[in-house]
């Protein structure tokens, strides 16, 4: 199975961009990948996930590495609602395994 | 947006009783739904794959005669967790797979005493 690395944890200012990696150096060509993110007592979220190109919406940007064994989660304008734990998952919802994900801590 | 639902959101019990937790898509119908266990500080667990009218499929490691799942309808799973021990404590997570996408259910927290 594609696994994913993260780092453990990561600290932002509020209102600053964060930038949040995920490497996948194993990934398939048919491969999605996903983020969602967590916050404290809750079911996860969904975020965004892509395939090749970069995706954006409401929420975060997703840019993919050209060679696509890495990408980033962007967050434009972190909030203190932003803090929570994100994962990158690939193959979801096929292939349902989290990761360890990143804890992201915003401070205001 | 596609909704989950979970009950209880959260449940006490006693050690050696028979919990139950229901999962329902509220918008959507689910072919495919899933189980996770989370204990504190911890990522999400995968237990089982739960499929509309068929078995569900166990992680390695999980004890399906302890941890019984019935997904009887497009809009239903649930998850039984039996003879339940103070280790079962946790927080249990569904989630139903629909256009490629996962939606996650608010989760029930468990706490046998």
């Amino acid at each position: 199975d594609a696994k994913t690395t993260q780092p453990n944890s990561m600290e932002s200012n509020e209102e600053e961009p964060v930038h949040l990696p995920c490497n996948h150096s194993t990934i398939s060509g048919t491969d999605y990948i996903h983020w969602y993110r967590q916050l404290p007592s809750q079911g996860p979220e969904y975020v965004i996930h892509g395939l090749t190109s970069n995706v954006n919406n409401r929420m975060a940007s997703l840019a993919i590495a050209e060679d696509r064994k890495s990408s980033t989660l962007i967050l434009h304008r972190a909030t203190l609602r932003d803090a929570a734990v994100y994962y990158c998952i690939l193959r979801y919802p096929n292939d349902m395994r989290f990761g360890a994900g990143t804890r992201l801590t915003v401070k205001p | 947006g596609a909704v989950v639902s979970q009950h209880p959101s959260w449940v006490i019990c006693k050690s050696g009783t028979s919990v139950k937790i229901e999962c329902r898509s509220l918008d959507f119908q689910a072919t495919t739904m899933f189980w996770y266990r989370q204990f504190p500080k911890q990522s999400l667990m995968l237990m089982a794959t739960s499929n509309e009218g068929s078995k569900a499929t166990y992680e390695q490691g999980v004890e399906k005669d302890k941890f019984l799942i019935n997904h009887a309808s497009l809009t239903l799973s649930t998850l039984t967790v039996t003879s339940a021990h103070p280790e079962d404590s946790s927080f249990y997570i569904c989630s139903a797979k629909r256009t490629g996408r996962g939606f996650f259910g608010p989760g029930t927290r468990l706490t046998v005493l």
